[in-house]
C-alpha cells in the first residue's frame, strides 16, 4: 500500500516570507513524488517531480521541493511567497504496487494563503 | 492545444437519473483517468485506463462505469445517481502506460449535484 500525508489542512503566511507546505509518504520501494496546485474552480496544474538524482527539484513559478528519504518527506518550498501563490497545493506519489500497477496516491491539500 | 476537456461545467440530476460525463485530450496521452474531489478528502480515483481498450477500478468504483472509447476520449457514466455523488469530476491523462514518472494533466472539472 501506499499512502501520502499533509499534516497541515492551512498554511497562512505573509507575502515576501518564504513558505513550506508539508508532505510525507509511506510506499514500499522507490517512491515517484509529484507536487500539483489547484486554483478556484479549476483543474490541477503540475508543478513539479523527484524522480531520481538530486534531492532538490525546481518547478514552476519559483517553486521548489526538497525529497528527503529518511525522513519520507518531499516538502515543497517558495524563498518568498506572492499572494498569487494563495491555492490548494496537492502531494502525490506514484510506487509500483503488487501486480504492476502504478495508481498515483494524492494527499488531502494544503490551503495556502499568503497575506499582503 | 485544448490540453483535456470535459463536459458538462456543471450538471444536476435527481436521484435515480443516469448521465455521462465526457472526457477528451488532444496530447496523444496512453493513460487517462477519472477522479472525485470531495472537501477534505483530497482526489480518489474512481476508474482509470493505461491505455486504448482497457480499464481498471480504481479507489471508488462503486456506482461507475466507464468507457475509452478511443485514444482521445475516456467517459464516466452514472448508471443511478445517487446524493452520495455529489461532488467535483476531473479527468486526467498522462503519457506512457501508467508509468512512474508522468505528471497528469487535469481537465478543468465537472460540478455535479445529485438531490
Amino acid at each position: 500500500a501506499q499512502s501520502v500525508a499533509q499534516p497541515e489542512d492551512q498554511v497562512n503566511v505573509a507575502e515576501g516570507n518564504p513558505l513550506t507546505v508539508k508532505c510525507t509518504y509511506s510506499v514500499s520501494g522507490n517512491p515517484y513524488l509529484f507536487w500539483y496546485v489547484q486554483y478556484p474552480n479549476r483543474g490541477l496544474q503540475f508543478l513539479l517531480k523527484y524522480i531520481t538524482g538530486d534531492n532538490l527539484v525546481k518547478g514552476s513559478y519559483g517553486f521548489e521541493a526538497e525529497f528527503n528519504k529518511s525522513q519520507t518527506s518531499f516538502h515543497l518550498k517558495k524563498p518568498s511567497a506572492l499572494v498569487s501563490d494563495s491555492a490548494l497545493y496537492f502531494c502525490a506519489v506514484r510506487a509500483r504496487l503488487s501486480g504492476g500497477s502504478y495508481i498515483p496516491t494524492f494527499g488531502r491539500g494544503t490551503s495556502l494563503i499568503v497575506h499582503p | 492545444n485544448a490540453g483535456v476537456t470535459q463536459t458538462p461545467k456543471f450538471q444536476v440530476l435527481k436521484t435515480g437519473q443516469s448521465m455521462t460525463l465526457q472526457c477528451a485530450q488532444d496530447m496523444n496521452h496512453n493513460s487517462m483517468y477519472w477522479y472525485r474531489q470531495d472537501p477534505g478528502m483530497g482526489l480518489r480515483l474512481i476508474y482509470y485506463s493505461a491505455s486504448e481498450g482497457t480499464t481498471d477500478k480504481g479507489e471508488v468504483p462503486n456506482g461507475y462505469n466507464v468507457s475509452r472509447l478511443n485514444k482521445r476520449e475516456f467517459s464516466l457514466r452514472l448508471e443511478s445517481a445517487a446524493p452520495s455523488q455529489t461532488s467535483v469530476y476531473f479527468c486526467a491523462s498522462s503519457e506512457g502506460s501508467i508509468a512512474l514518472y508522468y505528471e497528469q494533466y487535469f481537465g478543468p472539472g465537472t460540478r455535479l449535484t445529485v438531490t
